[in-house]
């Protein structure tokens, strides 16, 4: 079983600050995904990286894919309230069929105004 | 496109009673999936299906059926509901065409057993 380990499970900012969310694991992963969900709602993708040191931007969210393709991290600078919500990091292994991902327990984040 | 669609929003069932959640999609995507959320627990697959007709298990199985008879719909049935299936189900789909597995989920479908 291949396990994505979040970290922090909870972060609570002020608006403005910088933070960082870590996906970790022992397993190698072909691609990591990064979904962000609000209460209520279903998990929307925000990004996929697939190569081994590859950096994503997204406005003020980068996306990092460690060299070994066994972690990655989301980095969000000058957070602002609409950011809340729980981030999902999210893996397929090189043996992974159909669609069938791992997901991380998730990191709820919450930037008070 | 309306995307993926979930049936009913909230359900509240009684031990030992049954019912289906609805799921459908109307992106032509032939992987659908089922995955229950739980605080501090991610999601976990419950069943997953590659097309008409074919299904198999996940994670978290027990206590639920799936069949897949269209591309279209996927549903998920409780036989006989436990307070342990308590939860958020999310029904889930993505094209097998990509590399890259990138899932498009429902809105979800909060459950509550008593």
């Amino acid at each position: 079983t291949q396990l994505l380990e979040q970290s922090p499970q909870f972060l609570s900012i002020q608006e403005g600050e910088n933070l960082t969310v870590y996906c970790n694991s022992s397993s190698v992963f072909s691609s990591l995904q990064w979904y962000r969900q609000e209460p209520g709602e279903g998990p929307v993708l925000l990004v996929t990286v697939v190569t081994g040191g590859e950096v994503k931007k997204l406005k003020r969210l980068t996306f990092q894919f460690g060299d070994a393709r066994k972690d990655s991290s989301l980095h969000i600078t000058a957070a602002q309230p609409g950011d809340t919500g729980l981030y999902l990091c999210a893996g397929a292994t090189p043996s992974t069929s159909y669609g069938k991902l791992t997901f991380g327990q998730g990191t709820i984040l919450t930037v008070h105004p | 496109n309306a995307g993926v669609t979930q049936t009913p929003k909230f359900q509240v069932l009684k031990t030992g009673q049954s019912m289906t959640l609805q799921c459908a999609q109307d992106m032509n995507h032939e992987y659908m999936s089922w995955y229950r959320q739980d605080p501090g627990m991610g999601l976990r697959l419950i069943h997953y299906s590659v097309g008409a007709g074919i299904t198999d298990q996940g994670e978290v199985p027990n206590g639920y059926n799936v069949s897949r008879s269209t591309t279209e719909d996927f549903p998920l049935r409780l036989l006989s509901a436990a307070p342990s299936q308590t939860s958020v189900y999310f029904c889930a789909s993505n094209s097998l065409a990509g590399a890259f597995y990138e899932q498009y989920f429902g809105p979800g479908t909060r459950l509550t057993v008593t």
